[in-house]
């Protein structure tokens, strides 16, 4: 069955940068793009950008840009999300999720990222 | 930017009551781009409708929704205890792919 794996939690000092992986199976990687969302503890859902898990092509939202990068290795089935210049308003839980047919099917179970000093 | 507004922002209703929940966007959104997402506590978001109108696979038949343009709704028809959750409407037409604020059902 298709499951999306993230990786576990990170504490960061402000100024500090993020690398959060998400480890997929039970389908073709290479057969799906993959988001990332953000939620901060008690608050919403904020789209930061995707990766075209086939080519690495990638969009990000504006708002990120300049401080987001995302990867992937095709070999392990594996996206990753670099967020850099942490401050303290990005702590917040970051979710990975599966693209299919314009809708999300499948997500991560997510990973806290926390930056305090 | 297509921006969400979902309301109410909290519901409070009783086991066995219907459940509306409004997704209005800010410009014409085609239906196929309208998603809903189910959030309980400490987990994911969880596809439940998507295309305005299709259950995903798992989404029980007493949820359902509607829509078209930039008004769309999600009904639960009889509510379970486990339905008392967080609700949120989604964009997929393209980016940025926006988020409605979320609907919060409570147990009244």
């Amino acid at each position: 069955q298709v499951h999306l794996m993230q990786s576990g939690a990170e504490v960061k000092r402000p100024g500090a940068s993020v690398k959060v992986s998400c480890k997929t199976s039970g389908y073709t990687f290479t057969d799906h793009y993959i988001h990332w969302v953000r939620q901060a503890p008690g608050q919403g859902l904020e789209w930061l950008g995707w990766i075209n898990s086939n080519t690495g092509d990638t969009e990000y939202a504006q708002r990120f840009r300049g401080r987001v990068t995302m990867t992937r290795d095709t070999s392990v089935s594996t996206a990753y999300l670099h967020l850099s210049t942490l401050r303290s308003d990005d702590t917040a839980f970051y979710f990975c999720a599966r693209d299919k047919d314009f809708s999300w099917d499948y997500w991560g179970q997510g990973s806290l990222v926390i930056v305090s000093s | 930017e297509i921006v969400l507004t979902q309301s109410p922002g909290t519901l409070s209703l009783s086991p066995g009551e219907r459940a509306t929940l409004s997704c209005r966007a800010s410009q014409n959104l085609s239906s196929s781009y309208l998603v809903w997402y189910q959030q309980k506590p400490g987990q994911a978001p969880r596809l439940l409708i998507y295309g305005a109108s299709n259950r995903a696979t798992g989404t029980p038949d007493r949820f359902s929704g509607s829509g078209s343009g930039t008004d769309f709704i999600l009904t639960i028809s009889r509510l379970e205890p486990e339905d008392f959750v967080v609700y949120y409407c989604q964009q997929c037409g393209g980016s940025p792919y926006t988020f409605g604020q979320g609907t919060r059902l409570e147990i009244k």
